[in-house]
C-alpha cells in the first residue's frame, strides 16, 4: 500500500489551465476505474470534485476534469480562478477493501 | 442536515488504547459503508480503514492492520475506531468519511478528531 505520486506543487496564473497527474500501479490506479480526486482547503474537510476518474459530482464546476492513461490518473482545472487554489488528492481502490491516497499537491494560483 | 460529527480525541500515552467515535445523521446510515481517513499534522491524506453497510467486510491499511479495529452500531447510526498500541505516527486528525451509494469514493466527510500519541 504505498501511496500514489503527485508532484509537490503545481501553479498558473487565474483563466490558465492545470494539470495534476497521479501515478500507481497496475494493481491500483491501472486496474481499477475508481480514482477519485479532493480539494482540501486549508482546515477544513476533503470536498469531493471527481469519481470514477472522470465523474463529476452535482455542484462541482465543470472546469475540473479527470482522466486517466495506464497508471496515471490526472486532474485538470480549466480557467483557474483564486478559489481553486487548495491541495489536492487522488484516491484510488486498490483491491481487497483498501483504498490508497495520493501524496497531495498543492495548486497555487499566481 | 446530513453530517457526520466524530468525537473521542485527545491526548494518550504510546502503547496505549482510545476509541473515536463518529455520528451520522440526516441519511440512511445502514446504507453506506463507512471509513476512516487520517492526516498527520502538515501532512497528507492516508486511508485507515473501512467498514461495509452491514458490517460483512473491512479492511485496514498495512499501517494499522493488527492495531485498529473499526465497527459500527445502526442503532445509534454510529462508526467506531478502537486504536489499541497507539504509536507516536498514529497523531493525527482522524476524519470519518462516507462511501458513496455508488461504491469507491467517499462523498461526506466529518471535520476530524485529533489524535495526539505522547508522553
Amino acid at each position: 500500500q504505498s501511496a500514489l505520486t503527485q508532484p509537490r506543487s503545481v501553479s498558473g496564473s487565474p483563466g490558465q489551465s492545470v494539470t495534476i497527474s497521479c501515478t500507481g500501479t497496475s494493481s491500483d490506479v491501472g486496474y481499477y476505474n475508481y480514482v477519485s480526486w479532493y480539494q482540501q482547503h486549508p482546515g477544513k474537510a476533503p470536498k469531493l470534485v471527481i469519481y470514477d476518474v472522470s465523474k463529476r459530482p452535482s455542484g462541482v464546476p465543470d472546469r475540473f476534469s479527470g482522466s486517466k492513461y495506464g497508471n496515471t490518473a490526472s486532474l485538470t482545472i480549466s480557467g483557474l480562478q483564486a478559489e481553486d487554489e487548495a491541495d489536492y488528492y487522488c484516491c484510488s481502490y486498490a483491491g481487497t477493501y483498501t483504498w490508497v491516497f495520493g501524496t497531495g499537491a498543492k495548486v497555487t494560483v499566481l | 442536515e446530513v453530517q457526520l460529527v466524530e468525537s473521542g480525541g485527545g491526548l494518550v500515552q504510546p502503547g496505549r488504547s482510545l476509541r473515536v467515535s463518529c455520528a451520522a445523521s440526516g441519511f440512511t446510515f445502514e446504507d453506506y459503508a463507512m471509513h476512516w481517513v487520517r492526516q498527520a499534522p502538515g501532512k497528507g491524506l492516508e486511508w485507515v480503514s473501512g467498514i461495509n453497510w452491514n458490517s460483512g467486510r473491512t479492511g485496514y491499511a498495512d499501517s494499522v492492520q493488527g492495531r485498529f479495529t473499526i465497527s459500527r452500531d445502526s442503532a445509534t447510526n454510529s462508526l467506531f475506531l478502537q486504536m489499541n498500541t497507539l504509536r507516536s505516527e498514529d497523531t493525527a486528525l482522524y476524519y470519518c468519511a462516507r462511501e458513496s451509494s455508488s461504491g469507491w469514493h467517499f462523498d461526506l466527510w466529518g471535520r476530524g478528531t485529533l489524535i495526539t500519541v505522547s508522553s
